[in-house]
């Protein structure tokens, strides 16, 4: 079935390190790949998205690659800051035989980053 | 009040209690989700609604009851609960519509403790 895999936590950086958080996927057919941002005590926020291959998805200084290849969507920052310490989490999206949409997550990779 | 809003923010019940765990949307869509997020563990869809019918029932146990009187509001209702159901229950919304990439929104979620 459909899964995604993405790098066991937690990492910890100092700020203005740079960050790699490795994500691939397995699916059938053509996903749509993203990375949602999860702040402590709140919800999973969208942070970037991609919808096909070789598609960058940026936002707040984040990117990834949708690599077709490699079935990987690997999140790059050049220069972490604290505020972004979160939980970070790869998914796809599937659409399901009744056409409604499904999202597939990974376990969530934690970061954070020190003064 | 703006975006996805769940009610309460955090529950402790017992085995025997009955709650139930609201979720309000106010950004006009007419799809709504319930996750479960458990420690160390990928996020797993439960239930989906579209157009206030379920869609998507994922081999969730009877004692979660899911509940869409209208396509602002879902419901999860409990009752004798284990405690290994402890957990953040996250509920979303998007705009469903087949073919069209659909961001979901997540509200906040509700700290579930079982006694």
């Amino acid at each position: 079935g459909d899964s995604v895999t993405q790098m066991e936590g937690p990492v910890t950086l100092s700020e203005e390190a740079f960050l790699t958080i490795n994500c691939t996927y397995t699916a059938t057919g053509y996903p749509s790949l993203f990375w949602y941002v999860q702040y402590p005590g709140e919800g999973l926020q969208l942070l970037l998205k991609a919808t096909k291959a070789d598609d960058k998805g940026s936002n707040k200084g984040f990117e990834a690659t949708y690599r077709k290849e490699t079935t990987s969507f690997h999140l790059e920052k050049g220069s972490v800051q604290v505020s972004d310490s979160a939980v970070y989490f790869c998914a796809l999206s599937v659409y399901e035989s009744g056409g409604s949409e499904k999202l597939v997550f990974g376990k969530g990779t934690k970061l954070t980053v020190n003064p | 009040e703006t975006g996805v809003t769940q009610t309460p923010r955090h529950l402790v019940m017992g085995m025997t209690n009955k709650k139930s765990l609201k979720c309000e949307q106010h950004l006009g869509h007419n799809a709504m989700y319930w996750y479960k997020q458990s420690a160390k563990k990928p996020l797993e869809l439960m239930f989906v609604y579209s157009l206030e019918e379920r869609v998507e029932n994922n081999s969730v146990p009877s004692r979660f009851s899911p509940e869409c009187p209208n396509s602002s509001h879902l419901f999860l209702h409990l009752h004798t609960l284990q405690p290994e159901d402890s957990a953040l229950y996250l509920c979303a919304s998007s705009q469903d519509g087949q073919g069209v990439l659909n961001e979901q929104f997540f509200g906040p979620g509700t700290r579930l403790t079982v006694l």
